[in-house]
């Protein structure tokens, strides 16, 4: 099926630690999205790509950095994990303008 | 600062009732979404409205969008477990990424 693979699907890391997420889209659209999700919060984007090459900063980048490796990957990285990093990380890709997101199914991250 | 406002928080209903929900801005957006969120799941798409005053029905769902483009509902009939989950709606401004509400977390009582 079509869609958006997100992995791991669950990670503990201590405070300190480097880790990459990893996000694949088989529906050949240009834009992707990272979001991060806490309770109260709602969806808060971290890192965006318009297309393939491009990356800009959403609302809370700070403490990530992301790779748009092909039109396919969009992976997002954590440096030096830190516990206020604890959350539910969810990648989503849109196929244009007024198009809907679809989403991963998530990483649940925990930073101890 | 956030952008859209959704309410109630939380809802608790028992099957077979009526219920709205709301998601309310300042902003004007040029379209707003709805998505429904399951636990240990990603936000699924519900429908897209683009006109002022737009009215889209996806079975017991009524989905409307406010006249001035600041404010939407959403209305379900009748009521079934299955339509248990966090309710999230979601603005755009022209090509803009989407801007997230808090959500509506419904549960509903066999």
């Amino acid at each position: 099926n079509a869609g958006v693979t997100q992995t791991p699907k669950f990670q503990v890391l201590k405070t300190g630690q480097s880790m990459t997420l990893q996000c694949a889209q088989d529906m050949n659209h240009n834009s992707m999205y990272w979001y991060r999700q806490d309770p109260g919060m709602g969806l808060r984007l971290i890192y965006y790509s318009a297309s393939e090459g491009t990356t800009d900063k959403g609302e809370v980048p700070n403490g990530y950095n992301v790779s748009r490796l092909n039109k396919r990957e969009f992976s997002l990285r954590l440096e030096s994990a830190a516990p206020s990093q604890t959350s539910v990380y969810f990648c989503a890709t849109r196929p244009g303008q007024g198009g809907g997101y679809t989403f991963g199914s998530g990483t649940r991250l925990t930073v101890v | 600062t956030q952008l859209l406002e959704q309410s109630p928080q939380f809802l608790s209903i028992q099957e077979g009732e009526n219920l709205t929900v709301y998601c309310n801005s300042s902003s004007v957006f040029s379209s707003l979404q709805w998505y429904r969120q399951e636990p240990g799941e990603g936000p699924v798409l519900l429908v897209t409205v683009v006109t002022g005053g737009e009215v889209k029905k996806l079975k017991r769902l009524t989905f409307q969008f406010g006249d001035a483009r600041k404010d939407s509902s959403l209305h379900i009939t009748a009521a079934q477990p299955g339509d248990t989950g966090l309710y999230l709606c979601a603005g755009a401004k022209g090509n803009e990424k989407l801007t997230f509400g808090t959500g509506t977390r419904l549960t509903i009582i066999p």
